[in-house]
């Protein structure tokens, strides 16, 4: 079983900052099966970029991914206010279908 | 844009059977995957299984032995039934349009609001 490893658990940073976020795998995952989705309290996760590096429908450019292998980062280049918010990664692991990594929380410094 | 609503009891006995269904609006359930996904108070997410349209399911092992998730393509939905509940399957239920191979992609790009069930007496 692939485990997913988020780093670190709490970001503080202020608006305009740049935010880096990390995904790591226990072993080596497809660039095509890692996606990242942004979650603000009381709601559903969104889904911002696919395929380790495409962004989604309506994602603005401040946000990017990045990453092969065991590493994969999502960055958010100026921080808005409205970015702050959990951030999860997530995995296919064929027939054990989907794992999530526990979450980054992005917050206001 | 396609909309997802999930439908069901917020409140289930410990060893009943926890029942959820989710509607499909604006858009069609065919050729598609479907998700169930759930979110403890105050966790992560945990993706619980999900289901083709054709009817084919694959579920989160360590579940298993407790779901199952079928779809009706006449009313455009799906349902997810959990049984044996416990203290421990209390949380937000989220259902999620899934593209599971799609140009050998994998990701959940449209989600329902969640709704929230609780497993007490």
């Amino acid at each position: 079983e692939i485990v997913l490893t988020q780093s670190p658990g709490t970001l503080s940073l202020s608006p305009g900052e740049r935010a880096i976020l990390s995904c790591r795998a226990s072993q080596s995952v497809s660039s095509n099966y890692l996606a990242w989705y942004q979650q603000k309290p009381g709601q559903a996760p969104r889904l911002l970029i696919y395929g380790a590096s495409s962004r989604a429908t309506g994602i603005p450019d401040r946000f990017s991914g990045s990453g092969s292998g065991t590493d994969f980062t999502l960055t958010i280049s100026r921080l808005e206010p409205e970015d702050f918010a959990v951030y999860y990664c997530q995995q296919y692991a064929g027939s054990l279908g989907y794992t999530f990594g526990l979450g980054t929380k992005l917050e206001i410094k | 844009q396609v909309q997802l609503q999930e439908s069901g009891p917020g409140l289930v006995k410990p060893s009943e059977t926890l029942s959820l269904t989710c509607t499909v609006s604006n858009g069609s359930i065919s050729s598609y995957y479907w998700s169930w996904i759930r979110q403890p108070p105050g966790k992560g997410l945990d993706w619980i299984g999900y289901v083709y349209y054709s009817g084919s399911t694959t579920y989160n092992p360590s579940l298993k032995s407790r779901v199952t998730i079928s779809v009706d393509t006449s009313k455009n939905q799906f349902s997810l039934k959990l049984s044996s509940v416990t203290a421990a399957d209390t949380a937000v239920y989220y259902c999620a349009r899934t593209r599971s191979g799609y140009r050998n992609l994998y990701y959940m790009d449209v989600w329902g609001k969640g709704t929230t069930v609780t497993v007490s007496s």
